[in-house]
């Protein structure tokens, strides 16, 4: 069993709407969560990394936060441009070790 | 920001041949690289992590004799296919640690599309 979900699988939605990706996970111990972009066919790019002590990160019009007690962390992408078309993976890392834990992604698709 | 590439970006190969891929950090010193594998619409799965200076470490089924992994320097890291069949056609993702930066950022390379025909 993955030890990181993310929901929705895929997502569509209109050009200058908001939405929602959750990740929750289960690693433990938990040492920190991030949110990658990643286009077809390039390499991953990081959004944001939150440690334990952290409950939200901003990063121009994307918002996560992080709620370490219920082990869930959410990324909001305001006022969607088409660029933001892209699979969005959330990635937890276990502490002391460095092990990378990732998500499967949310397939975002963003329509004009 | 940290910057990792990797070469080619694209390759074609024919069955039986070696395929070479690198990976460098351009602006930091990476003690760790990871290199990871994509099929489509799937998210990455880690084949072997590769310290400096030392053997990498395989994951649980990934063959060491198949994907020969060589950490020569604290920027570069290589990947290469031996003997590569259609089934090694993939995206293959290297990724670097900053260990200078806590908690440490990971940076991911453009990744190297590979066909095997």
């Amino acid at each position: 069993k993955n030890q990181v979900e993310q929901s929705p699988q895929s997502l569509i939605i209109l050009e200058g709407k908001n939405c929602t990706l959750q990740c929750n996970y289960t690693v433990s111990p938990f040492s920190n969560l991030r949110w990658y972009k990643q286009d077809t066919g390039r390499g991953p790019v990081s959004l944001t990394i939150m440690t334990f002590s952290e409950n939200t990160k901003s990063n121009g019009r994307y918002t996560a936060t992080l709620d370490a007690d219920t082990k869930q962390s959410s990324l909001h992408i305001t006022a969607s441009q088409l660029s933001d078309s892209a699979s969005y993976i959330c990635v937890v890392s276990v502490d002391g070790r460095g092990d990378m834990r990732f998500g499967a992604g949310t397939r975002l698709t963003v329509k004009p | 920001g940290a910057v990792v590439s990797q070469h080619p970006s694209r390759v074609i190969c024919k069955s039986g041949t070696s395929v070479k891929i690198e990976c460098r950090s351009l602006d930091f010193q990476a003690t760790t690289m990871f290199w990871y594998r994509q099929f489509p619409k799937k998210s990455l799965m880690l084949m072997a992590t590769s310290n400096e200076g030392s053997k990498a470490t395989y994951e649980q089924g990934v063959e060491k004799d198949k994907f020969l992994i060589n950490h020569a320097s604290l920027t570069l890291s290589t990947l290469t296919v031996t003997s590569a069949h259609p089934e090694d056609s993939s995206f293959y993702i290297c990724s670097a640690r900053d260990g200078g930066r806590a908690p440490q950022e990971q940076y991911f390379g453009p990744g190297t599309r590979l066909t095997v025909t």
